[in-house]
């Protein structure tokens, strides 16, 4: 089965331009979650959406933004890029919760975003 | 959200067993323990998790303390695959998860 899937893996920017990262999610998967990774530390998360409506926002500017489509694919935007944009930004699914139980995510090997 | 605390760093030789530990004294009654991986240049992939009780899948074992307040993930025969950055998480209500530091697992041949 194709795990989650992630477009594009690389891409290079220049401050105060957009940029749109894309989302596949396991089939089944209805609920897609972005994290951003700067290098050296942790993810941070940034969006949860689940049954195309956001569920949860980490800390994060109003410059990025996202969406979920009726197919539960998902888009990350990123407007105004800064230099501290630049990271590694993965995109995971799961069946969200089960019972109660929260259920495991799955992560994409993520877009490395640099900004010149 | 409930934190945890684990060491920065640890190695281990090959094919002997790893024991990674992890503290999170404010979990609550209802808080899942998960343990993620993260191998060099992919993105994290799920470990295993785990209530109460102790839990075994293909790829490790997870012991939690009677109290809840520690865990330990269990890699029986460590490989050179296995070096990666280890993440125990207590995921949110709504499933989000809230990385720290984790442990960076050296194995050496």
């Amino acid at each position: 089965d194709a795990g989650v899937t992630q477009s594009p893996t690389h891409l290079i920017k220049t401050r105060g331009q957009q940029v749109t990262l894309r989302c596949s999610p396991i089939s089944g998967h209805k609920s897609v979650s972005w994290y951003q990774q700067v290098l050296g530390q942790g993810p941070q998360f940034i969006f949860q959406y689940y049954e195309k409506e956001e569920r949860g926002r980490g800390n994060f500017p109003d410059r990025f933004s996202a969406r979920q489509f009726p197919n539960y694919s998902s888009e990350l935007n990123v407007n105004a890029l800064l230099l501290g944009d630049s990271a590694l930004y993965l995109c995971a699914s799961s069946l969200a919760v089960i019972g109660g139980v929260r259920q495991p995510q799955h992560f994409g090997d993520g877009t490395r975003l640099s900004i010149l | 959200d409930a934190k945890t605390t684990q060491p920065n760093s640890m190695e281990s030789n090959e094919e002997e067993p790893v024991h990674l530990p992890c503290n999170h004294s404010t979990i609550s009654g209802t808080d899942y323990i998960h343990w993620y991986r993260q191998l060099p240049s992919q993105g994290p992939e799920y470990v295993i998790h785990g209530l109460t009780s102790n839990v075994n899948n293909r790829m490790a074992s997870l012991a939690i303390a009677e109290d809840r307040k520690s865990s330990t993930l269990i890699l029986h025969r460590a490989t050179l695959r296995d070096a990666a950055v280890y993440y125990c998480i207590l995921p949110s209500a709504g499933n989000m998860l809230t990385f720290g530091g984790g442990t960076r697992l050296m194995v050496k041949p």
